[in-house]
């Protein structure tokens, strides 16, 4: 069974920094690329980041490059986001999902619960 | 950037009707479109892959087709338990991997 746990959410003041991290287990994770999607409240889907199986190709929203860094350790099946210069708009839940290919071009068909990020002071 | 403009915003039916949700994209996608169905609480849910390809496991009553950059999800006769936002996903344009904004299904 695929599962994806993140963790590392919380209350970050702006200007801020955070790790969010997913543990992923029940399929062979170097193999597929894998995402993080935010959801602001009341508001709808945007992916922020994704990363290829391998972790040589790494891409970013235009709202959070230079600020956000995603990267993967496939020998702990563990993909992270390091989130620094946090803003109010970063608030959201973030989601970890996993795609269906290796590449990234392809959609998600397994989500994490997500963990909620508020940036605040 | 590749915008996805889904319609309506907000869908009002009855259960058994059908519903036909929208999703068009500012530039060619070729198939690659998703749907995803969100239940309040929940994370999203894979529904269609491909444009009209349907998740394991989902019932025949959803279906999609597209023509060009014009994506449609129907769905027939609905249940209690459709009743959800639905988003629509480009992945052919990517990154960015974008969304459209949801459709709110409600009674």
């Amino acid at each position: 069974e695929v599962q994806l746990v993140e963790f590392g959410g919380g209350l970050v003041q702006p200007g801020g920094s955070l790790r969010l991290s997913c543990a992923a287990s029940g399929f062979t994770f170097r193999s597929f690329a894998m995402s993080w999607v935010r959801q602001a409240p009341g508001k709808g889907l945007e992916w922020v980041s994704g990363i290829s199986g391998s972790g040589g190709n790494t891409y970013y929203a235009d709202s959070v490059k230079g600020r956000f860094t995603i990267s993967r350790d496939n020998s702990k099946n563990t993909v992270s986001l390091e989130m620094n210069s946090l803003r109010a708009e970063d608030t959201a839940v973030y989601y970890c999902g996993k795609h269906t290919g290796y590449t990234g071009y392809d959609p998600f068909d397994y989500w994490g619960q997500g963990t909620l990020v508020t940036v605040s002071s | 950037e590749t915008v996805l403009t889904q319609s309506p915003a907000t869908l009002s039916v009855s259960p058994g009707e059908r519903a036909t949700l929208s999703c068009r994209a500012s530039q060619s996608v070729g198939s690659s479109l998703a749907w995803y169905q969100q239940k309040p609480g929940q994370t999203p849910r894979l529904l269609i892959y491909s444009a009209s390809t349907r998740a394991t496991g989902l019932p025949d009553r959803f279906s999609a087709s597209w023509s060009g950059t014009e994506f449609t999800l129907t769905i027939s006769s609905l249940q209690s338990e459709d009743f959800a936002v639905y988003y629509c996903q480009q992945y052919n344009n990517w990154p960015p991997g974008t969304f459209g904004q949801g459709t709110k299904l409600e009674i």
